[in-house]
């Protein structure tokens, strides 16, 4: 059982250069999410889907996109690299989305470098 | 809005050592309170849970207790392993505006555990 897949693990980006992270859960789950880890702030929320077909912007959506594909796979993509989007990036699902003792699930993370 | 303060790290035990974590939070809500654990190069995983006031979670011999008249969740174990060196993340779920589960996190606090 894979659980949440995150690719790539690693990326160095050059400023103004564009990507795209991708992210696949096989847990039938509805609701997934982006998040940013920064050294000293924790995790940040950047984009959720609560169910397939809708979109929503977390706490820090500038600078980014997202399409949620399917069920299984909600990317994030980056148009215009900047080096304040150097962090390490985390896909997250979980089963409903609309319960608060709901656990989430993680993926392994992208460590991403904006030169 | 939701925040989450937890003590800074590093924090440095031997092994067998009792370990505290201080973790409190502001909601304006009823929220469900999480820990969970990051081991080197990987996501982060649930460790323990507690969706309401006076409840005990616990797993792998970690224990917090959801506190609302302190608005606390402190974890602790007490005797730690090496293999227990890893960041914690305590965190608080909600229900956010549009409904979805709104989860926000502590900044994290690593622990490393010497022999």
């Amino acid at each position: 059982n894979a659980g949440v897949t995150q690719t790539p693990k690693f990326q160095v980006l050059k400023t103004g250069q564009s990507m795209t992270l991708q992210c696949a859960q096989d847990m039938n789950h509805n609701s997934m999410y982006w998040y940013r880890q920064d050294p000293g702030m924790g995790l940040r929320l950047i984009y959720y889907s609560a169910s397939e077909g809708t979109t929503d912007k977390g706490e820090v959506p500038n600078g980014y996109n997202v399409s949620r594909l399917n069920k299984r796979e909600f990317s994030l993509r980056l148009e215009s690299a900047a080096p304040s989007q150097t962090s390490v990036y985390f896909c997250a699902s979980s089963e409903f989305g609309d319960r608060p003792n709901e656990k989430l699930f993680f993926g392994s993370g992208t460590q991403l470098s904006v030169l | 809005g939701d925040s989450v303060t937890q003590m800074e790290g590093p924090v440095t035990l031997s092994e067998e050592a009792f370990l505290t974590i201080n973790c409190t939070y502001t909601a304006t809500g009823y929220p469900s309170l999480f820990w969970y654990v990051q081991y080197p190069g990987e996501g982060l995983q649930l460790l323990l849970k507690a969706t309401k006031a006076d409840d005990k979670g616990s797993n792998k011999g970690f224990e917090a207790t959801y506190r609302k008249e302190t608005t606390s969740f402190h974890l602790e174990k007490g005797s730690v392993q090496v293999s227990d060196s890893a960041v914690y993340f305590c965190a608080l779920s909600d229900r956010g505006s549009g409904g979805y589960q709104k989860v926000t996190f502590g900044t994290g606090t690593k622990l490393q555990v010497i022999p």
